[in-house]
């Protein structure tokens, strides 16, 4: 166990509202990712983050925005969630660079 | 811009045989990772691979690493049912910090 949390778990929302998903880690690592994960596309790099504020741009960032104020937290954000973003959605952790990544349990959400 | 490609995307195979998986990566890097997904579940790793000629085992899987060929393989020998699981390579690269995962395989053992 690799002291990730990610809330909520499951998420149901309308087209149009924002969303934010919390990824929280307990061990103090620099690096933070946020994937989507969808059938026939394995899991897509959203945005990364390598320290407090900062972060960067993956394969799929288009439609949302993060956060990392504090090294244990970072937030994925979809500004006005559309039903293309529904998917399962995995926070990860790696200690640095060359090392394996730890991921949350997921969050599936769906967007009506 | 790193592309990291698997094939087969689906195998199903019987018990008792051996097949491989492989995977692709468009950039130069000798950073290589193998990960199983049960389903439903998240993801948990298998191999780290470091350098060019790198080899890990565990149980009836085999992970290598050519970096000059930028291929890294997954082999498994006399498949049991256990193994049924979805299996993706990622690749990071020094410096740039991004962790980048192919589309998976997703594998089936027959009894």
């Amino acid at each position: 166990d690799a002291g990730i949390t990610q809330s909520p778990r499951h998420k149901v929302t309308e087209t149009g509202t924002p969303v934010t998903l919390r990824c929280h880690q307990t061990e103090n690592h620099r690096y933070m990712y946020w994937y989507r994960q969808d059938p026939g596309h394995g899991l897509r790099l959203i945005h990364y983050s390598y320290g407090v504020k900062d972060t960067d741009k993956g394969e799929v960032s288009d439609g949302y925005s993060v956060s990392r104020s504090k090294t244990e937290d970072f937030l994925l954000t979809l500004e006005s969630a559309t039903s293309s973003q529904t998917s399962v959605y995995f926070c990860a952790i790696t200690r640095s660079g060359g090392t394996e990544a730890f991921f949350g349990q997921g969050t599936r959400l769906t967007v009506v | 811009e790193l592309k990291v490609e698997q094939n087969p995307l689906f195998l199903s195979m019987q018990e008792g045989k051996n097949y491989t998986i492989y995977c692709n990566y468009s950039t130069t890097s000798d950073r290589l990772y193998w990960y199983r997904q049960d389903p439903g579940k998240s993801l948990e790793s298998l191999f780290v691979l470091l350098s060019n000629g790198a080899v890990k085992q565990e149980g009836r899987l085999m992970a290598s690493l050519d970096t000059k060929a930028r291929l890294s393989t997954l082999h498994i020998t006399a498949a049991v049912h256990d193994l049924s699981a979805t299996y993706f390579c990622a690749v990071d690269t020094s410096g740039t910090y991004k962790y980048i995962f192919g589309t998976g395989t997703r594998l089936k053992v027959l009894a």
